[in-house]
C-alpha cells in the first residue's frame, strides 16, 4: 500500500503568518493535488502538479512537487481566517486513475 | 450543472439494518469511486468503477458492495451495517484521461448504533 505522509497534523496560527504544509512519500507519483475540504463538505482541489520541481501560485498559496515526485509542500503567506480548513495532499499512479490521500493538516488561522 | 450529488445527507442505522447510499454525476465522467473518511485516516477507497459495467476492489471492500447503474450513477450498499461502519462517505468522479483529478460529492455522514 502507498503512503503519503503529512505533517503537521495539526496547525493552530494567527491571521498573518506564513506556514508550510508537507506531504512526503516513499514512492513516485505522476501526479501531486492538493485539495481543501470544510466541514460538512466534500474536499475541493485546489492544484495538481504533475511535473518534477514543479511550481504553482494561486493567489497566496504556493505548492511545491519534489524534484523526484515523491514530495511536495504547500506554503501560505499572510493567511487569513478564510484558510481555515482540512488540506489533503494525494498522489495519482496506475492506469486504475486511483488516488492515495494522505491523512490530512487541520488549519486554524485565528483572527 | 449539479456535479456530483449524493443521497441522503445523514443516516442512522441500527446494528444489521442494510442501506443504499445513492451517488450521481452530470459531468460526462467515466470513472468514478466511494470513498470513507474517519478522523485522522484521511479518504480511504472503498471501490470504483473506471467505467460503465465495471467495479474494482478499493482498499477497504468489506462489508460493501457497489453497483454502476449507468454512466451517471454509482451506488454503495451495505448489507449489513456494522457500527465499524460509522463514518462519512464521499462519492467522487474523474475522467478517464487528465492527471487523477478527482471531484467530489458533498458527502453522506452515516451513524451505525
Amino acid at each position: 500500500t502507498q503512503l503519503l505522509e503529512q505533517s503537521p497534523q495539526f496547525l493552530s496560527i494567527q491571521e498573518g503568518e506564513n506556514l508550510t504544509v508537507y506531504c512526503n512519500s516513499s514512492s513516485v507519483f505522476s501526479s501531486l493535488q492538493w485539495y481543501r475540504q470544510e466541514p460538512g463538505e466534500g474536499p475541493v482541489l485546489l492544484v495538481t502538479v504533475v511535473t518534477g520541481g514543479e511550481v504553482k501560485k494561486l493567489k497566496r498559496l504556493t505548492f511545491q512537487f519534489g524534484d523526484a515526485r515523491k514530495d511536495s509542500s504547500l506554503h501560505i503567506t499572510a493567511a487569513q481566517t478564510g484558510d481555515t480548513g482540512l488540506y489533503l495532499c494525494a498522489g495519482g499512479k496506475g492506469s486504475a486513475r486511483q488516488l492515495t490521500f494522505g491523512s490530512g493538516t487541520q488549519l486554524t488561522v485565528l483572527p | 450543472n449539479a456535479g456530483v450529488t449524493q443521497t441522503p445527507k445523514f443516516q442512522v442505522l441500527k446494528t444489521g439494518q442494510s442501506m443504499t447510499l445513492q451517488c450521481a454525476q452530470d459531468m460526462n465522467h467515466n470513472s468514478m469511486y466511494w470513498y470513507r473518511q474517519d478522523p485522522g485516516m484521511g479518504l480511504r477507497l472503498i471501490y470504483y468503477s473506471a467505467s460503465e459495467g465495471t467495479t474494482d476492489k478499493g482498499e477497504v471492500p468489506n462489508g460493501y458492495n457497489v453497483s454502476r447503474l449507468n454512466k451517471r450513477e454509482f451506488s454503495l450498499r451495505l448489507e449489513s451495517a456494522a457500527p465499524s461502519q460509522t463514518s462519512v462517505y464521499f462519492c467522487a468522479s474523474s475522467l478517464p484521461a487528465g492527471n487523477y483529478e478527482q471531484y467530489f460529492g458533498p458527502g453522506t455522514r452515516l451513524t451505525v448504533t
